[in-house]
C-alpha cells in the first residue's frame, strides 16, 4: 500500500467552479500535512500547510482528518491560473525526514 | 528571506559519464537539505538527505552520491551515469525544528543519453 494515494485526475472544470480534491495517508504516526502546487516541467512550490483545525487562504480551504487519515484541498471560484498539478505531502517530521509525496492531482480550468 | 539555488537547469549527459549537481541555501543555518528525483508521470522519490555537515543520509541504494562539505552547500554525484538516472532532480531544505515544509530548488533536468 502506497504511503500517500491521490487520485491523478485529471479534474478538467469550468472557470469560477469549485473543486475539491482528496488524499489518504496510511501512517497513523504522521505529523505533517502540506499541499503543494506542482506547474509542468517546474519545481513543487508549497501552496499551503494543513493544520489539524483546518484552514483557509483565500479561495483555498484545507482540512484534515486524522481519524480518517484523509486530507483535503478546497478551491473556491476557480481561476485559469490555478490550473496545475497538486500535491498532497505528509511529513514523519520528529523521528527523522521521511516526507511521503502523492503523485498529484492534475487540474486543468477551462475558460 | 530565505533562497535556494540549484544549477544546472538542464543537462544532457552520455552513459558513463560523470555528474555533479550543486545547491546552495541562502539565509538560514543549518538547514536539512535534501535531494529527490522526479520520474516522468511519477512522484518525487527521496534520494539523500542531510542534517548536518557531512552527514548524509541515503534512502534507495544506487550508482549516485551526495556530499555536504558546507553547511548551505549540498552537492548531488555519479561517477557513472546510467539511462535509468535520467529525471528531475530537485534540492530541498527545510527548518530542521518543527514540522516545517520542505523548499525546492528550480530542478534540474537530466537526460542521459
Amino acid at each position: 500500500r502506497k504511503e500517500v494515494e491521490q487520485d491523478p485526475g485529471p479534474f478538467n472544470v469550468p472557470e469560477g467552479a469549485t473543486v475539491a480534491f482528496n488524499c489518504t495517508y496510511s501512517n497513523s504516526a504522521s505529523q505533517s500535512f502540506f499541499w503543494y502546487r506542482q506547474d509542468c516541467r517546474k519545481e513543487p512550490k508549497l501552496l499551503m500547510s494543513v493544520y489539524s483545525s483546518g484552514n483557509e487562504d483565500g479561495r483555498f480551504t484545507a482540512q484534515l482528518n486524522r481519524a480518517s487519515q484523509y486530507i483535503s484541498l478546497l478551491i473556491r471560484d476557480s481561476k485559469l491560473s490555478d490550473s496545475a498539478t497538486y500535491l498532497c505531502v505528509v511529513g514523519l517530521t520528529n523521528t527523522g525526514n521521511q516526507f511521503y509525496f502523492g503523485t498529484g492531482t492534475s487540474l486543468t480550468v477551462i475558460p | 528571506s530565505q533562497t535556494i539555488h540549484q544549477w544546472p537547469a538542464t543537462l544532457v549527459q552520455p552513459v558513463g559519464s560523470p555528474l555533479s549537481l550543486e545547491c546552495t541555501v541562502e539565509g538560514t543555518s543549518n538547514p536539512n537539505l535534501y535531494w529527490y528525483r522526479q520520474a516522468a508521470g511519477r512522484g518525487l522519490q527521496l534520494l539523500f538527505y542531510s542534517v548536518g555537515i557531512g552527514q548524509i543520509s541515503s534512502e534507495v541504494p544506487q550508482n549516485l552520491s551526495a556530499s555536504r562539505p558546507q553547511d548551505r552547500q549540498f552537492i548531488l554525484s555519479s561517477k557513472k551515469l546510467l539511462l535509468s538516472d535520467s529525471g528531475f532532480y530537485l534540492c530541498a531544505w527545510r527548518v530542521q525544528q518543527g514540522n516545517s515544509p520542505l523548499h525546492f530548488g528550480n530542478g534540474t533536468r537530466l537526460t542521459v543519453t
